[in-house]
């Protein structure tokens, strides 16, 4: 079975600039979530979506960043226009469904790097 | 709102010590705890989780964690390290119900010396 794909894996941007990033989750995984990861702490999430409706964005910085899955399967997360704290790693996992006693499988992340 | 403690952000073990990773956890009901590991550049790894009945978990790579309910503790625990060990431990914490968000720890980093 595939993991949870992102893409790219890396990228440097100018602070200002904009940049978008790509989830490709499990086959058949309804829920996926976008977690930030700054370093030298622990993921944080900004976004879940069931299928492709927003669950839970209440910590995701809505004035800058965007996050659709208009047809229930691959997410993408924008970021517009960038600041030096977003710099972090950008995770995307997915499960099955929202409730019941399934992990979460996390992709390996995208490191963005603001200058 | 839940929260989780990892009051250790640096451990250096030998190889072939035991290991204890502490988690402390914050949540008014009996909560879904995990374990999760990263290796520099990879993304997260579910060592082992827990949900209900024993509290006593098993996990992958022979790691094992103990739920204690009266000390809202969820420590890691590994009989004998190896180098490979070397990496990143995440404790999280999940409400029962409400899309299974995840609630992690600022990480313990744990070096292994030869």
């Amino acid at each position: 079975e595939a993991g949870v794909a992102q893409s790219p894996r890396y990228k440097i941007i100018e602070k200002r600039q904009s940049v978008a990033f790509w989830c490709n989750p499990i086959s058949g995984h309804a829920t996926l979530y976008w977690y930030q990861q700054i370093l030298g702490q622990g993921p944080k999430l900004l976004i879940q979506f069931q299928n492709n409706g927003v669950v839970d964005d209440s910590q995701l910085p809505k004035d800058r960043f965007s996050a659709e899955r208009l047809k229930g399967v691959d997410s993408t997360l924008k970021i517009q226009p960038a600041k030096l704290e977003d710099s972090a790693v950008y995770l995307c996992a997915s499960r099955p469904g929202p409730s019941g006693t399934y992990e979460q499988y996390f992709g390996p992340g995208t490191r963005l790097t603001v200058t | 709102a839940q929260s989780v403690t990892q009051p250790d952000i640096h451990i250096t073990v030998s190889e072939g010590a035991s290991l204890e990773l502490r988690c402390n956890y914050s949540y008014g009901a009996t909560p879904y705890l995990f374990w999760y590991v990263q290796s520099p550049g990879q993304g997260l790894q579910l060592l082992l989780k827990y949900f209900s009945g024993d509290t006593l978990v098993q996990g992958i790579k022979g790691f094992e964690a103990e739920f204690k309910r009266s000390q809202s503790s969820f420590n890691l625990r590994k009989p004998s390290v190896h180098w490979s060990d070397a990496a990143e431990y995440f404790c999280a914490v999940a409400r029962t119900g409400g899309g299974n968000k995840l609630t992690f720890g600022t990480g313990t980093q744990l070096k292994v010396e030869l």
